[in-house]
């Protein structure tokens, strides 16, 4: 398997533009986290799925965050607009089951904010 | 509330040494599952080991084992004949079931290993 697949790694914007973060969890999974990483704040979590629906999304910092997952291998996080705040690691993760299931971590997108 | 506290912001260990990064967690579920990560400075989350609430005996996996304390809720990572490679961030993470499998990590160990 391919592990969860995330693009672009890399993503360099401007205040103000809309930025769409992508992520290709594990075929056969059934959840599907987003994190983001700051030195600030550590790791934290933005909002996950279950057989594509929303669970939670209490940790979307605010209206400018939004997430997708449209089918089983396929989500996108859309920040609109951007703003340098927003600078950090973004990780996708993707599990099977409930419970003591692992998550399995894509590489990340590093977001640059100017 | 901190869910996971991780009390060392930074460790040291000599090469080939044992060394344990503390982790204790808050929950009411009983049934829950606890995780370690390793995040080297290339930046990938690295799974280590797993405990369920349930489990009769503490995990290990190779040079990793989990110290686990139901009744003081701690569940730590000791890491035995460390090695330069160990050097990294290891986070401790819990996954509630009543939460709906939400896992929240804490705020991560810095182990740096000392030739």
């Amino acid at each position: 398997d391919a592990g969860v697949i995330q693009s672009p790694r890399h993503e360099v914007t401007e205040m103000g533009q809309e930025v769409t973060l992508r992520c290709k969890p594990i075929s056969g999974h059934d959840y599907l986290f987003w994190y983001r990483q700051t030195m600030m704040r550590g790791l934290e979590l933005l909002i996950y799925f279950n057989n594509n629906v929303p669970i939670d999304d209490s940790g979307m910092p605010e209206d400018r965050f939004s997430a997708k997952m449209p089918n089983a291998s396929f989500s996108t996080l859309k920040i609109q607009p951007s703003e340098p705040r927003d600078s950090a690691v973004y990780f996708c993760a993707s599990s099977w089951r409930a419970g003591e299931d692992t998550q399995y971590f894509g590489p990340g997108t590093r977001l640059t904010v100017l | 509330a901190q869910k996971i506290t991780q009390t060392q912001p930074g460790m040291f260990v000599q090469e080939k040494e044992a060394v344990t990064l503390d982790c204790t967690y808050d929950t009411s579920d009983p049934s829950y599952g606890l995780f370690w990560y390793k995040q080297p400075s290339s930046g990938e989350m690295i799974f280590l080991i797993y405990q369920g609430s349930y489990d009769q005996q503490n995990a290990t996996e190779g040079r990793y084992s989990l110290n686990f304390q139901k009744a003081r809720k701690s569940a730590n990572l000791v890491i035995s004949a460390s090695q330069l490679g160990d050097s990294a961030m290891y986070f401790c993470a819990m996954r509630e079931k009543t939460s709906y499998d939400k896992v929240i990590f804490g705020p991560g160990t810095s182990l740096s290993v000392i030739p």
